[in-house]
Parts: C-alpha cells; structure tokens; sequence
C-alpha cells in the first residue's frame, strides 16, 4: 500500500519570506512523486514532479521541491513568496510505472496563506 | 485544466435521484479517473480505466458507476446509492506512465 502525509494543514508564511510545504511518504519499491496546486472551485494544476535523477527538481511558478529517499520526504519550497501563492497543495505518489496499475495517491492537503 | 471538460460545473440531486457527470478529453490519454473531494480529506478515487471498455473500482465505488464506451469519454453516475454525495468530483486522464492532468471539476449538492 502507498501512502501520502501532510502534516499541516495550514501554513501562514509572509509575503517575500521563503516558503515550506511537507510531504512525506510511503511506498514499495522506488517513487514517482508530485505537487499539485488547487484554487478555490478549480481543478488540480500540476506543478512539478520527481522522477529520477537530481533530488531538487524545479517546477512552475518559482516552485521546488527536494526529493530525500532516506527521509522518505518531498516538501515544497520556494525562495521568496507571493500572495497569489494562496491556494491549497496535495502532495501525490505512485509506483514507478507499472502499467496498468498507475493509481496516484494523494495527501490531504495542505492550505498555503501568503500575508500581506 | 489543459483538454479535460467535465460538466455542469454545478449539478443538484434530488433525494432517490441518479445524476451523471460529463468527463471528456481531447488528449488521446488511455487513462482516466474520477476522484471526490471532500474537505480535509484530500482526494479519494472512485474508478478509473486504463483502456475503452474497462474500468476497475477505485477506494470508495460504492453508490457510484461508470463506462467508457469512447476513449475520449468517461461519464460517471451518482446512483441513489449513494447517501452523502455532495462533493467536488474531478476527473483526470494520462497516457501511459505519465503525469496526470485534472479537469475543473463538478460541484454535487443535494436539494
């Protein structure tokens, strides 16, 4: 079984201070991980995903997040933040490819307030 | 929200009613899913379907079908089964081993 957690639910940061997102999880075999951003009544949007390759992995809107297979965690960051970073972000995880068997799954989430 | 459109955007149910929501994608993905969410739950799959003509249950099937008669097309209805079926529902597809990508969603409220 592959499991996803983020352990806040709420994350206050100031506007132009650096920013956190955790996400640890558990899975057999090797990870494929995500980061989605959702907006009020809206869709997920992807924003960056790890696959193989060099832990940091940059994604949209100035985001990154580092891959850490000993801690078994992919937390989200980014430099300097934005207020319209406001949104909720899931963290994901699957398999590596196995076709036929691609279930993604996600955390609860984790709501991003950027002050002003 | 790329290729994926689901409507109605808002759909109400009447209480012994079964609604269907509109999932369609102009992708060319062989994969589609549908997800609820609920507040502070994150998102739970409900089916998906790797290929035109199967589909397999996702965590929480119950009160719920589907079909994917077209492989642009992956409808899902709320049966009467169903007794707590106000949610966001968002569908999503992928091809083959890649990221998935999520339509704007459907709103279900019961009247």
């Amino acid at each position: 079984a592959q499991s996803v957690a983020q352990p806040e639910d709420q994350v206050n940061v100031a506007e132009g201070n650096p920013l956190t997102v955790k996400c640890t999880y558990s899975v057999s075999g090797n990870p494929y991980l995500f980061w989605y951003v959702q907006y009020p009544n809206r869709g997920l949007q992807f924003l960056l995903k790890y696959i193989t390759g060099d832990n940091l992995v940059k994604g949209s809107y100035g985001f990154e997040a580092e891959f850490n297979k000993s801690q078994t965690s992919f937390h989200l960051k980014k430099p300097s933040a934005l207020v319209s970073d406001s949104a909720l972000y899931f963290c994901a995880v699957r398999k590596r490819p196995n076709f036929g068997n691609e279930k993604l799954t996600f955390g609860t989430g984790t709501r991003l307030t950027i002050i002003p | 929200d790329g290729g994926i459109t689901q409507s109605p955007k808002y759909l109400f149910r009447k209480e012994g009613q079964n609604v269907t929501l509109s999932c369609e994608q102009n992708l060319n993905h062989d994969a589609m899913y549908w997800y609820r969410q609920d507040p502070g739950q994150g998102l739970r799959l409900i089916y998906y379907s790797q290929i035109v003509n199967d589909f397999q249950k996702g965590d929480i099937a119950e009160g719920y079908s589907v079909s994917r008669e077209k492989k642009e097309s992956f409808p899902l209805t709320v049966t009467s089964a169903q007794k707590n079926p106000t949610a966001f529902y968002l569908c999503a597809s992928n091809p083959p081993g890649e990221t998935q990508y999520f339509g704007p969603g459907t709103r279900l409220l019961v009247l």
